[in-house]
């Protein structure tokens, strides 16, 4: 059965970049057609797709987050990574790492990750 | 604001259906059968409902049902339940590099 996890650290200081691991169990990232991305959801609010990477490495990104963010692969790992650069308040949110074919995803646990000094 | 838009909220008494719609575009939910319905318990991970417009993942009471008639997908819930209370979310495959929208979210409350 298919697991997701996400690990990383829960406060990180503005400016700095915000990295996240989702590991994978129960499915191989480099050997599924499946695309493998991030969400996030700020207290409160809804939604807000971050970007994939697709078991090819072709990435997509959302347009508002585009020039800050990278998702990659390891393989190796069976792990797939988010870093998020120059956080401000604004990118306070519980992170979701999931797996999906077109919007049928399957998700992680979620990790609260809070920027502040 | 979202790029789908769906009501802020909906209310219906246990027994009774209710149903929350979800509107896009000829773009994404108008171009594809792409769409999904996601619920959401405060302090949870959002769980699949719908996906692919219509269909039901195993394990999803047939309560749940959905369709979808030009850019406006719906969400129906029969029967409504005190468990059914809770955050819905919709999302749609779109065309581009965008791959994934979202709509705003609907929280559905059990009177």
């Amino acid at each position: 059965q298919l697991q997701l996890q996400e690990s990383g650290p829960g406060l990180v200081k503005p400016s700095e970049t915000l990295s996240l691991t989702c590991t994978v169990s129960g499915d191989s990232i480099s050997s599924s057609s499946y695309y493998w991305g991030w969400i996030r959801q700020p207290p409160g609010k809804g939604l807000e797709w971050i970007g994939s990477i697709y078991f090819s490495g072709s990435t997509y990104y959302n347009p508002s987050l585009r020039s800050r963010v990278t998702v990659s692969v390891d393989t190796s790992k069976n792990q797939f990574s988010l870093k998020l650069r120059s956080v401000t308040a604004a990118d306070t949110a519980v992170y979701y790492c999931m797996r999906h074919i077109y919007v049928n995803m399957v998700w992680g646990q979620g990790n609260l990750v809070t920027v502040s000094s | 604001q979202s790029a789908l838009t769906q009501p802020a909220s909906v209310s219906g008494s246990p027994g009774q259906s209710i149903t929350i719609s979800c509107t896009g575009t000829s773009s994404d939910v108008g171009g594809y059968n792409y769409v999904s319905w996601y619920r959401q318990h405060p302090g949870k991970a959002p769980k699949l409902m719908i996906y692919d417009v219509t269909n039901r993942p195993s394990g999803v009471s047939n309560r749940f049902s959905g369709s979808k008639s030009g850019n406006t997908a719906s969400l129906t819930i029969s029967g409504l339940q005190a468990e059914d209370e809770a955050d819905y979310y919709c999302s749609s495959y779109t065309s581009g590099s965008t791959l994934v929208l979202f709509g705003g979210g609907t929280k559905l409350t059990v009177l």
